[in-house]
C-alpha cells in the first residue's frame, strides 16, 4: 500500500504566486515527515522535517494528522525554487513519494 | 570533499552482464542505502545497511545484490536477473537507521542496459 501520496506530478506557476505542494500519507503511529529536494544538477537533499517545525527558503509544512496530510507551502514563488520535491515518511528507513516537480515562470 | 561519492556516474551494460554500482562514503555514517529513481516512480528501495557486514532488502530487491565489508563502502550489483535494470540509482548514507531522518546522497549512476 502506498504510503506517501504526492498527487501532483506538475505544479506549474507563476512568480510571486502562492505554492502548496501536497502531501498524503498513511501511517499509524506518530509519523515523522521530511520534504526533500533535487534542484537540476544537484543533489537530492533534505529540505525542512515536520518536528523541526521550521521555516527553510521561505518553505513551510504543517502536519495534519486529522487529514493525514503534510503540505509543503510558500506564499511567494521564486524561479530558483523550481525542482522537483518529494515527500518522505520515516518507517524504520525512509519511504518517498513519487515526487512533485514544481516550475515556477518569470 | 566529503560526503558520498558514487561511481561510474554512466554505464552501459548488454542484457545478461552482471553491473556492479559503487558507493562510499567519508562520513562516518553507519547506515546506507540504495535506491532506484524512475521518471514518475519516485524513490524506492532496493537495499539498506544498519551496520557492517548486515544488510536487509529494501521493497525491491529481486534481482539486485549488495555487501558491506567496510563501513565506508556498500556497493550494488546489479545482476542479469533484474528485469528492468536501465534506471538511475542513488546511494545514501544517514547517521544511523533509526536517526533523525537526514540521508545524505551522492549524485546517482544512471544505467543504461542495451
Amino acid at each position: 500500500a502506498q504510503r506517501v501520496t504526492q498527487p501532483e506530478k506538475l505544479l506549474s506557476v507563476f512568480k510571486g504566486a502562492p505554492v502548496e505542494l501536497k502531501c498524503n500519507y498513511s501511517y499509524s503511529g506518530s509519523p515523522e515527515l521530511f520534504w526533500y529536494v533535487q534542484y537540476s544538477r544537484q543533489r537530492l537533499q533534505l529540505l525542512l522535517r515536520h518536528i523541526s517545525r521550521e521555516s527553510i527558503k521561505g518553505f513551510t509544512a504543517d502536519l495534519n494528522k486529522g487529514e493525514t496530510s503534510f503540505h509543503l507551502k510558500k506564499p511567494f514563488a521564486q524561479e530558483e525554487d523550481s525542482a522537483m520535491y518529494y515527500c518522505a515518511l520515516r518507517d524504520g528507513t525512509l519511504t518517498f513519494g513519487k515526487g512533485t516537480m514544481l516550475l515556477v515562470s518569470p | 570533499d566529503g560526503g558520498i561519492t558514487q561511481s561510474p556516474k554512466y554505464l552501459f551494460r548488454k542484457e545478461g552482464q552482471n553491473v556492479t554500482l559503487s558507493c562510499e562514503q567519508n562520513l562516518n555514517h553507519d547506515a546506507m542505502y540504495w535506491y532506484r529513481q524512475d521518471p514518475g516512480q519516485g524513490l524506492r528501495l532496493i537495499y539498506y545497511s544498519q551496520i557492517v557486514n548486515d544488510f536487509q532488502k529494501g521493497d525491491i530487491a529481486e534481482g539486485y545484490s549488495v555487501s558491506r565489508e567496510k563501513k565506508e563502502s556498500f556497493p550494488l550489483t546489479v545482476t542479469s536477473a533484474q528485469k528492468n535494470p536501465t534506471a538511475f540509482y542513488l546511494c545514501a548514507s544517514s547517521i544511523f537507521s533509526g536517526g533523525p531522518g537526514e540521508l545524505f546522497f551522492g549524485e546517482g549512476s544512471r544505467l543504461t542496459v542495451l
